[in-house]
């Protein structure tokens, strides 16, 4: 059975521009999770995304958005990027209780 | 203070050696999780936890519901388990139960 999967690997943006990242569930996942881990930081939680709709936002500015599409994957959108964005990205699907972590996107701001 | 606290913080083993790291939390869960984060890498899902134990090859993981505390045991330790280790927990919110609440983790290098 194939993991939940993240594209691209690694990013690498310019201050000011946006970033796009993207993940795939798990099959039979309807849950979709995204968190951040900054350098020098733990891991945030960000944002759930359950049958299309988001439930549940971390503290993080409205420049961090997403969506859930119909197939359940899901796109993280991170807009005006600033240096403090770097970070790597993860990504997690499952169901009430659970949770499987994709490889993660390390996102480089410039 | 921390709602999921570890430790220790940082650890260092010699070859063979078992190794015990801790995690403590304040709040209702619904489950608890130990994660791997090799340097540089993405995180892997070690061991979900509701209740008892679990083992997989050298690792065994502990939970005690009533005391709130879970411990993630490394036995025959080896170079390769150099990583970091991290709890989180499933903490009930309402209703939800998906919010994940992750510890600062652990730091363990192994020594040959």
């Amino acid at each position: 059975e194939a993991g939940v999967t993240q594209s691209p690997t690694h990013l690498i943006k310019t201050r000011g521009q946006q970033a796009t990242l993207r993940c795939s569930p798990i099959s039979g996942h309807t849950s979709v999770y995204w968190y951040q881990q900054a350098l020098g930081l733990g891991l945030q939680f960000l944002l759930w995304y359950d049958e299309g709709e988001e439930r549940n936002r971390g503290n993080f500015p409205p420049r961090f958005s997403g969506r859930q599409f119909p197939n359940y994957s899901s796109e993280l959108n991170v807009n005006a990027l600033e240096l403090e964005d770097s970070a790597l990205y993860l990504c997690a699907s499952g169901g009430p209780g659970e949770q499987y972590f994709g490889p993660g996107t390390r996102l480089t701001v410039t | 203070k921390n709602e999921v606290e570890q430790s220790p913080q940082n650890l260092t083993a010699q070859e063979g050696e078992f190794i015990t790291i801790n995690c403590s939390y304040s709040v209702g869960i619904s489950a608890l999780h130990w994660l791997q984060q090799h340097p540089g890498g993405g995180i892997v899902s070690l061991f979900m936890l509701s209740s008892g134990k679990k083992k997989h090859g050298r690792l065994i993981a502990t939970i005690n519901i009533q005391e709130k505390h879970s411990s993630l045991h490394i036995t025959a330790s080896h170079p390769r388990d150099s990583a970091v280790y991290i709890c989180a927990v499933n903490r009930r919110v309402g209703g939800a139960t998906n919010k994940l609440i992750f510890g600062t983790g652990t730091l363990l290098a192994v020594q040959p």
